[in-house]
């Protein structure tokens, strides 16, 4: 019953190669995020699809870019990564209506090395 | 800026006692407020989540007390078990913010048997 679905739960890549990873859910939410998570910290917002509208947050350098095709599914791009983006990256859904906040559900994540 | 702080970072308990981590926030906006569960190498799970309107939710061995006024909230985990050793985190969200939570910053639980 897996709600969120992201693959490839481990990526490999080499400094400066670009990597997609994708995030699928079953739930039919409205908004999905993406976060990054390092290592005993908090997972960060990178952005948000609130259906097709794209929100960024101030923060996330340009070199993290998203796409969301249709409802299903979201990418996360790294256009150049570096040794300081290895992380967990995790995507997450939500049916989220104006007023009212509700569940956001995570996926299992991607981990991500950067050799 | 942290929006919600979290404490303690880590905390001890032994099986069958009770584990309470502390969140404060500042934004008199926040309406919505979960606890999510992240064991090592799988995305957090929601917990127990509680909206302002009530001070305190039960579900099960955890509940989460909520002190509007002092614009704090905190989780309590009865009975502790070592099933429950993993990374908490509080949140909080505004109901014009398309969801987006701010994290506080984890805390380490560990149960000995």
């Amino acid at each position: 019953d897996a709600m969120v679905i992201q693959n490839p739960r481990y990526q490999v890549t080499q400094f400066g190669k670009p990597v997609t990873l994708s995030c699928s859910q079953t739930l039919n939410h409205n908004v999905m995020y993406w976060y990054q998570q390092k290592s005993s910290q908090a997972p960060k917002l990178l952005f948000h699809y609130y259906d097709k509208d794209f929100n960024n947050e101030a923060d996330t350098p340009d070199n993290f870019q998203s796409r969301r095709p249709n409802t299903s599914f979201c990418f996360l791009d790294i256009r150049s990564p570096g040794l300081g983006d290895a992380a967990m990256y995790l995507c997450a859904t939500s049916s989220y209506t104006s007023g009212r906040n509700n569940e956001q559900f995570f996926g299992p994540g991607t981990r991500l090395t950067v050799l | 800026q942290q929006q919600v702080k979290q404490s303690p970072q880590s905390l001890i308990v032994q099986k069958g006692g009770i584990s309470i981590i502390n969140c404060a926030y500042e934004n008199t906006a926040f309406d919505y407020f979960p606890w999510y569960q992240q064991f090592p190498g799988k995305g957090p799970a929601l917990l127990i989540a509680i909206r302002p309107d009530v001070s305190e939710k039960k579900e099960g061995r955890f509940t989460i007390s909520f002190n509007k006024s002092a614009k704090q909230f905190s989780l309590h985990i009865m009975d502790s078990q070592p099933g429950d050793s993993a990374t908490y985190f509080c949140a909080a969200s505004r109901a014009d913010s398309w969801g987006k939570l701010q994290f506080g910053a984890g805390t380490q639980v560990v149960v000995t048997p």
